[in-house]
């Protein structure tokens, strides 16, 4: 596989469940992001990693719980969501921290 | 601050003619821009870039921006739109901390046969 791939495409979970996205790189890139995009909203930033670290929160509930094994996977860990929570959530990696990126398919996350 | 404003929720061009795309920023320093673009259900494709050098850059699919220092201004342009070209537009800007990128709320494109 090429690029930049998100595992699962769709979740449908309840708010007392706990599941994990998982976003895989294949470019060699050494910075990673998970961004939440919802309707009629901007772009929303939520973690950045650079060589396995984490460089960024950006003020995101504890409900959501990245982690960064190696450079090439990123995972974002949800428990106890909420329904506003329910959004595209993409992954994108870049070849350093605040250069282009690029971006997986997304999850489309759907919490009832 | 650090923004990017892009003022247009939606451009509508017929096919053949030139698009506009609008973009302005405002970021201390020399900025690194980009844009990107959106197809429904998909991720964000990287378009092209602008970080130092020639002010008009090209890109993707025929895709080029002008840089405007004077005028902050990024604007994405193509000679000749296609219907293919419909989708979402995002502009961006590198943030004063050099490890995100800021994007702006996005443009839609609609090209009409």
């Amino acid at each position: 596989e090429t690029g930049v791939t998100q595992t699962p495409r769709h979740l449908v979970m309840g708010m007392t469940n706990k599941k994990s996205l998982k976003c895989e790189q294949h470019l060699g890139h050494n910075a990673m992001y998970w961004y939440k995009q919802s309707a009629k909203k901007p772009l929303e930033l939520m973690f950045v990693y650079s060589l396995e670290e984490r460089v960024e929160n950006n003020s995101v509930p504890s409900r959501f719980s990245p982690e960064c094994p190696n450079s090439s996977h990123l995972f974002l860990h949800l428990h106890t969501l909420q329904p506003e929570d329910s959004a595209l959530y993409l992954c994108a990696s870049s070849q350093e921290a605040g250069y282009e990126q690029y971006f997986g398919p997304g999850t489309r996350l759907t919490v009832t | 601050a650090q923004s990017v404003a892009q003022p247009e929720d939606q451009v509508n061009v017929a096919e053949g003619n030139p698009l506009t795309v609008k973009c302005t920023y405002s970021v201390s320093g020399n900025p690194y821009l980009f844009w990107y673009v959106q197809y429904p259900n998909r991720g964000l494709q990287f378009l092209l870039k602008y970080i130092t050098g020639d002010n008009l850059v090209k890109g993707s699919y025929g895709f080029e921006a002008e840089f405007n220092k004077s005028q902050t201004s990024f604007h994405l342009k193509k000679p000749s739109a296609l219907v293919s070209d419909s989708a979402l537009y995002f502009c961006a800007v590198r943030d004063q901390t050099g490890t995100a990128l800021i994007f702006g709320k996005g443009t839609t494109l609609s090209v009409s046969s």
